[in-house]
């Protein structure tokens, strides 16, 4: 079936240093949706990018993804970390037909100043 | 942006018993979502409910599971019974008709302890 996956569970990076937060995907389907998901302590996943067209870069509050089909992949980056990202990030995947959210395992940012 | 509101926040029932977990979803969406996230894993889809009916479920949407959404009020999930297995968080979501109709917004939970 469907799968994501976040090869880091756990990022601590210094403030002001570059985020890539790594995320590839399986699906039999040729043209899936792509989502990321942050979660800050206490508060509802909010979502943060969607993308379901191949090599275009989309960006919002300061972070941007590319969905990259040749490589099943959607990584997220910012250029410069902020504390205010220290969250859990989740990304995500929407199967054609389907509404179900196919979740990775989520990765925790830690931004230290 | 739109919000979506869940109660109650924490749940703590006997192993055996019914429970309801209730969402108010965002006014005009009009699809429905169930996920659950058990302590240190990833969310996992149960369910998605459109116009009464139930569209999709997963293997978690066990028979005790039942979701139904009356009259435009709240959207419930019950579980009757409950088992030690359910305990987990359940977060509801919902997302508008039309293109939007991927963006699912979520709400905060409810930690649901089943002893």
């Amino acid at each position: 079936g469907d799968s994501v996956t976040q090869t880091e569970g756990l990022v601590t990076l210094t403030e002001g240093l570059p985020v890539m937060l790594n995320c590839t995907y399986q699906t039999i389907y040729s043209n899936p949706f792509l989502f990321w998901y942050v979660q800050h302590l206490n508060e509802s996943p909010r979502l943060l990018l969607k993308s379901f067209t191949d090599n275009k870069r989309t960006e919002h509050q300061g972070f941007h993804a590319t969905l990259h089909k040749s490589s099943s992949s959607f990584h997220l980056q910012k250029s410069s970390a902020q504390l205010s990202d220290s969250a859990l990030y989740y990304c995500a995947l929407v199967s054609s037909g389907s509404w179900q959210l196919i979740f990775g395992s989520g990765t925790q940012l830690t931004v230290m100043p | 942006g739109p919000k979506v509101l869940q109660i109650p926040s924490h749940q703590i029932i006997d192993m055996g018993q019914m429970v309801t977990l209730n969402c108010d979803p965002v006014s005009n969406h009009l699809y429905f979502y169930w996920y659950k996230q058990i302590l240190g894993q990833q969310m996992e889809f149960l369910v998605n409910f459109y116009n009464g009916k139930v569209m999709e479920k997963s293997k978690l949407f066990k028979d005790q599971f039942s979701v139904e959404r009356p009259d435009g009020s709240y959207f419930t999930l019950k579980i009757q019974p409950t088992a030690l297995e359910d305990s987990a968080v359940y977060f509801c979501a919902s997302s508008a008709p039309g293109q939007s109709s991927y963006e699912q917004y979520f709400g905060p939970g409810t930690r649901l302890t089943v002893l």
